[in-house]
């Protein structure tokens, strides 16, 4: 049982460059989320997905898109890469719909845009 | 709308001490609460969370918490500091069956020898 797994750990881009991070959980769990991690600002949420073929916005989604082709997998997107992008990406997953429920968080992917 | 203060950026304590790392919330319903650790270099892992039962948290590694509504806060305890604890710590509130999670800007505690 991996859990939560993130690829790539890191990268490097240069502005308007395009890549796509995979999230990948083995637990079965129906919401999954992607957040970013800047210095002094905790944990901001991009998109989740609350099930297969389900994406919605959170709280700073500009810029990025994602996708929920398949229950395991959550991939977060960026089309055109800007410096503002810098930053840790974390990825999480729950069983249920309920914000009680607990969060597994990955162990990060940092990418720096040049 | 829902929001968490964490006061200070750091925190440092001797191996043994007191450890005391405070979290405010703000929510006009009923919160669950939670605290998270963040060990360098690796995904957040959760310590403690609070549902609405009990206002006293217990959580893992010795931490605990207590829920006190009258002071909107959910400050986070460890009797005596051990080196292993050096971590960034993050406290986060949820309102509502399908809300988000709101997180604080973290705390990162060091120990002493």
């Amino acid at each position: 049982n991996a859990g939560v797994t993130q690829t790539p750990k890191f990268r490097v881009l240069k502005t308007g460059q395009s890549m796509t991070l995979l999230c990948a959980q083995d637990m079965n769990h129906e919401y999954m989320y992607w957040y970013r991690q800047d210095p002094g600002m905790g944990l901001r949420l991009i998109h989740y997905s609350v099930g297969e073929g389900t994406t919605a916005k959170g709280e700073v989604p500009d810029g990025y898109n994602v996708s929920r082709l398949k229950k395991q997998n959550f991939l977060l997107g960026l089309e055109s890469a800007a410096p503002s992008q810098t930053s840790v990406y974390f990825c999480a997953s729950s069983w249920g719909a309920g914000v009680s429920d607990t969060q597994y968080f990955g162990p990060g992917t940092r990418l720096t845009v040049l | 709308a829902q929001s968490v203060t964490q006061l200070g950026s750091h925190v440092s304590v001797s191996e043994g001490a007191l450890v005391l790392l405070r979290c405010n919330y703000s929510s006009s319903v009923p919160p669950y609460l939670f605290w998270y650790v963040q060990y360098p270099n690796q995904g957040l892992q959760l310590l403690l969370k609070y549902t609405s039962a009990a206002t006293l948290v217990k959580g893992i590694n010795g931490f605990e918490a207590e829920f006190k509504k009258s002071e909107t806060s959910f400050h986070l305890t460890k009797p005596s500091a051990h080196m292993s604890d050096a971590a960034e710590y993050f406290c986060a509130v949820g309102t509502g069956a399908n809300s988000k999670l709101t997180f604080g800007k973290g705390i990162t505690l060091s120990v002493r020898p």
